[in-house]
């Protein structure tokens, strides 16, 4: 268990629709990331946050947004959602300093678009 | 840019034998090396990292050198197990940058 949870496990949904992916970081952690994992394109770093604020854009898509609250948590926000969309969501915390940059990830969410 | 190149799978191995996953990446300044696994059904969890040249990660039997001389960070196990079934990323985080690199991922299936 790395610490990090993702809530919900699995979503089911239909195109158009808008889901809300939620995540809570490793206790102490600042930083959350936000990727995602299809079978096409592998695993894709969509966005970081950082005590709040957002630290970097990967291939995240003007469809998707991310927040990060005073507790930490971060929740990532899909809308208009298309048929290729579905994949797993993973989020990832990590220590203020040190480790190297290493990242803890969560179990995922596993969005499905009909 | 970076990019972390791994070799294809599905890599098929009778129990006991000895495991090889390669792993060859570029980048632009000097990076931190990952190998995570993700048993199926679950998300990645971390299995060794090295931080520097020279450094060897080790964690379950499973081993890997950083070597900067040929930018490589093979994986290698000495005697798989069943259990070890899974799909193995190598990834990076380059100095200056936030996000990981990971590589396509490996599947490796053990057989009894």
């Amino acid at each position: 268990d790395s610490g990090v949870t993702q809530t919900p496990k699995h979503l089911i949904t239909a195109t158009g629709q808008r889901v809300t992916l939620r995540c809570s970081p490793r206790s102490g952690d600042l930083s959350v990331y936000w990727y995602q994992q299809s079978l096409d394109q592998g695993l894709q770093f969509l966005i970081q946050y950082y005590n709040g604020e957002e630290r970097a854009k990967g291939n995240i898509l003007e469809r998707f947004s991310a927040q990060q609250f005073p507790d930490l948590h971060s929740e990532l926000n899909l809308s208009s959602l298309e048929l290729g969309d579905s994949a797993l969501y993973f989020c990832a915390s990590s220590p203020r300093q040190g480790e190297g940059g290493t990242q803890y990830f969560g179990p995922g969410t596993r969005l499905l678009v009909l | 840019g970076d990019s972390v190149t791994q070799m294809e799978g599905p890599v098929t191995l009778s129990e006991e034998a000895f495991l090889t996953i390669n792993c060859t990446y570029t980048a632009t300044g000097y990076p931190s090396l990952f190998w995570y696994v993700q048993y199926p059904g679950e998300g990645l969890q971390l299995l060794l990292k090295a931080t520097k040249a020279d450094d060897k990660g080790s964690n379950k039997g499973f081993e890997a050198t950083y070597r900067k001389e040929t930018t490589s960070f093979h994986l290698e196990k000495g005697s798989v197990q069943v259990s070890d079934s899974a799909v193995y990323f190598c990834a990076l985080k380059d100095t200056g940058r936030r996000a990981l690199t990971f590589g396509s991922g490996t599947r490796l299936q053990v057989q009894p």
